[in-house]
C-alpha cells in the first residue's frame, strides 16, 4: 500500500525568507507525485508534479520539488516567499499500475508573516 | 472553458439522513473522483468513474455511493448519515484517468 508524509502541520516563516515543506512516501512500486495549494474555502490547485525525467520540477510562482528516489522524498521549496503564499500545501502520490487512485498526505499549513 | 462546478456550497443534514452532492466536470473530461476531506486532513479518495463506471474505490463503505452521466456529470449518494461524515467533499475531473486531476471548489457537508 502507498501513504504519503507530511511531517509539519504548520509552517510559519517571516516574508521573503526561504521555507521548505517535507514530504516523504511509502510505495513498493514507482510513482508518479504532486504537490496541491489549497486556499481558504476554496479546492485544491495543481502547483506542479513529476511524472518521469527531471527530477527538479518547477511552478510557474517560483517554487520546485526535487524527487529523490533514495530518500522516497518529494520536498517542496521556495527561495523566497509572499504573503500570498500562506494556504495549505498537500502533497499526492499515484503509482504507475493504480492510475485511478491518488494518496495525499494530511497537509502543511504555510503561513507567511510580515 | 468552464471548470469543475459542485453543488451545492454548504449543506447541513441530521443524522440518519441521505445526501446528494453534484459535480460538473471540466469540458471534455471523463473521468471523476471524490474525495472525503475532513477538517485538518489531507483528502480520502471514495471513488471514481470513467466513462459512467466506478472505476476504483477506497475504503468506504457501501452507503457511500455514485454515478456518472453521459455527459459525464456525477453524483455523490451517502445514505444512513454519520456525525464523523462532516467533511468537505471534493469532486475532481481530468482528461484520462490517472493524469492531472482539476478539482473543484468542494461541498461542506455538516451532520448534526
Amino acid at each position: 500500500a502507498q501513504s504519503v508524509t507530511q511531517l509539519d502541520s504548520q509552517v510559519p516563516v517571516f516574508e521573503e525568507a526561504p521555507v521548505e515543506l517535507r514530504c516523504n512516501y511509502s510505495s513498493s512500486v514507482s510513482v508518479y507525485l504532486f504537490w496541491y495549494v489549497q486556499y481558504p474555502n476554496q479546492g485544491l490547485q495543481l502547483l506542479l508534479k513529476y511524472l518521469s525525467g527531471s527530477t527538479l520540477v518547477e511552478s510557474i510562482n517560483g517554487f520546485e520539488a526535487e524527487f529523490n528516489k533514495s530518500q522516497t522524498s518529494f520536498h517542496l521549496r521556495k527561495p523566497s516567499v509572499h504573503i500570498s503564499d500562506t494556504a495549505e500545501y498537500f502533497c499526492a502520490v499515484r503509482t504507475q499500475y493504480n492510475f485511478n487512485k491518488f494518496y495525499f498526505g494530511s497537509g502543511t499549513k504555510l503561513n507567511v508573516k510580515p | 472553458e468552464t471548470g469543475v462546478t459542485q453543488s451545492p456550497t454548504h449543506l447541513i443534514k441530521t443524522r440518519g439522513q441521505q445526501v446528494t452532492l453534484r459535480c460538473s466536470s471540466q469540458s471534455g473530461h471523463n473521468t471523476v473522483s471524490w474525495y472525503q476531506q475532513a477538517l485538518g486532513q489531507g483528502p480520502q479518495f471514495i471513488f471514481q468513474y470513467y466513462r459512467e463506471e466506478e472505476n476504483g474505490r477506497g475504503n468506504f463503505p457501501p452507503r457511500f455511493s455514485g454515478l456518472q452521466f453521459p455527459n459525464y456529470s456525477s453524483e455523490l449518494n451517502v445514505n444512513a448519515l454519520e456525525l464523523d461524515d462532516s467533511a468537505l467533499y471534493l469532486c475532481a475531473s481530468s482528461l484520462v484517468a490517472g493524469n492531472e486531476q482539476f478539482f473543484g471548489p468542494g461541498t461542506r457537508l455538516t451532520v448534526l
